[in-house]
């Protein structure tokens, strides 16, 4: 059972189309990371949000951190072929930062 | 090295045969952590050492799972008597400090598949 839900589980888009992936839980992280994971690879780190309410930008990809600590969203604007993967989102609630993963969105960009 | 490192890439075991996965983590990171990916899945927490210590192996789903890490750089994870339900991903993550505030570099992992 993941303690993150992640949604939606799937999604196909064209290329230059905008996307959001959601991730929601009932508890409260000290912070939430998020990842990409490619086919035969492990999970890469996108970026890490530790304070309620914050947003990050990386190029084309916003991520936001709930007030509450609780959720979080990944957006990515005019989405190429290569954000293609699963995109996890994790979250820490230990002081050793142990982290719960979500089951993950698979995002396919097609040409 | 320049990244977390795991071998074999691929292990194809009997049931009932011991197997050894091995990760190097990145030179000097502290934390280490072992998960376990299903098809289809996100990764499960197995185990968590700092340094040579393991402070939680509340993850491992039996006692025919164990993890070391002596020297506190390579860590092993041992299955014995491996079960078709053994059969995944396994993948080991590092982090200089608290990965929670700052990411963890995973491995590529090791894909454990039980005949």
């Amino acid at each position: 059972t993941q303690l993150l839900e992640q949604s939606p589980q799937f999604l196909s888009i064209q290329e230059g189309e905008n996307l959001t992936v959601y991730c929601n839980s009932s508890s409260v992280f000290s912070s939430l990371q998020w990842y990409r994971q490619e086919p035969g690879e492990g999970p890469v780190l996108l970026v890490t949000v530790v304070t309620g309410g914050e947003v990050k930008k990386l190029k084309r990809l916003t991520f936001q951190f709930g007030d509450a600590r609780k959720d979080s969203s990944l957006h990515i604007t005019a989405a190429q072929p290569g954000d293609t993967g699963l995109y996890l989102c994790a979250g820490s609630t230990d002081s050793w930062g142990k982290l719960q993963f979500g089951a993950g969105t698979q995002v396919v960009v097609t040409p | 090295g320049a990244g977390v490192s795991q071998s074999p890439r691929y292990k194809v075991a009997k049931r009932g045969q011991d197997v050894a996965l091995r990760c190097d983590p990145i030179s000097g990171h502290v934390s280490l952590f072992w998960y376990q990916q299903a098809l289809g899945q996100g990764p499960e927490f197995l185990t968590y050492f700092q340094n040579e210590a393991q402070l939680d192996k509340s993850g491992l789903p039996s006692d025919r799972f164990f993890a070391e890490r002596p020297e506190g750089s390579v860590s092993t994870l041992k299955i014995q008597r491996t079960q078709q339900e053994d059969s995944a991903v396994y993948l080991c993550a590092s982090s200089r400090r608290d990965g929670s505030n700052y990411g963890y570099t995973f491995g590529s992992g090791t894909r454990l598949t039980v005949v």
